[in-house]
């Protein structure tokens, strides 16, 4: 069964922190990598995508990708609170023409 | 549209009732997913629909579950004879290319007593 795991958390960081999320995936024809954001109580929202190893960045945020080790990170620099949420990892591959989602981990920015 | 509707945004139903469950996907969107999340819990996957194919039903818990897409755009959700573990927000997605990732509609939470 393929699966992407992730650290169910709680996480919890002080404010101006770097966040680090992380998730690993057993298909390795997994072929793009997404991170969503899930505020309590709303819809989850796509924050970050990569397709290639290595980093990509996005304002606060960046993804890093390692296909050999079969991981994806999220990083986000100068934490705040707002950034309080669930984070959902998701990786597609082809064969199965969906996404397929980790349970989420939950962060906690500490004032 | 700006983005993926779904309506109702709550709905509360007694226990045996039959109910029905929304989706507008972003105008041009061929791929339309419904998922469903209790609380606390992560996402399962419920269907999928592509275009005109047939659609990927291997995640409907039951018989009771059923959805149908119409003119590949309007997606709707029906629950038959609704079960307290019915109770969840379901989420309607869409997408243009999936490998680009869904979009998310805001959910239907639904509530059976």
């Amino acid at each position: 069964q393929k699966e992407v795991e992730q650290n169910s958390g709680p996480l919890s960081v002080p404010e101006g922190a770097i966040a680090s999320l992380n998730c690993t995936y057993s298909d390795r024809g997994s072929q793009s990598f997404f991170w969503y954001r899930q505020y309590s109580g709303k819809s989850p929202e796509l924050i970050m995508f990569i397709y290639s190893n290595g980093d990509k960045e996005d304002g606060r945020f960046t993804a890093q990708l390692n296909k050999a080790s079969q991981y994806v990170s999220l990083l986000i620099r100068d934490s705040q609170p707002s950034d309080s949420a669930t984070y959902l990892c998701a990786a597609y591959s082809g064969s199965a023409r969906q996404l397929t989602f980790g349970s989420g981990t939950q962060l906690t920015v500490l004032p | 549209g700006a983005g993926v509707s779904q309506s109702p945004s709550n709905k509360v139903t007694e226990k045996g009732k039959d109910v029905e469950l929304r989706c507008d996907p972003i105008s041009g969107h061929t791929a339309l997913y419904w998922y469903r999340q209790s609380l606390g819990q992560g996402l399962e996957f419920l269907i999928y629909f592509q275009g005109n194919s047939a659609p990927d039903k291997s995640g409907l818990p039951s018989d009771r579950f059923s959805a149908e897409r119409t003119g590949g755009s309007v997606s709707t959700l029906t629950i038959q004879r609704t079960q307290q573990e019915d109770s969840a927000v379901y989420l309607c997605a869409s997408s243009l290319e999936v490998e680009d990732g869904y979009t998310f509609g805001s959910g239907t939470r639904l509530t059976v007593v």
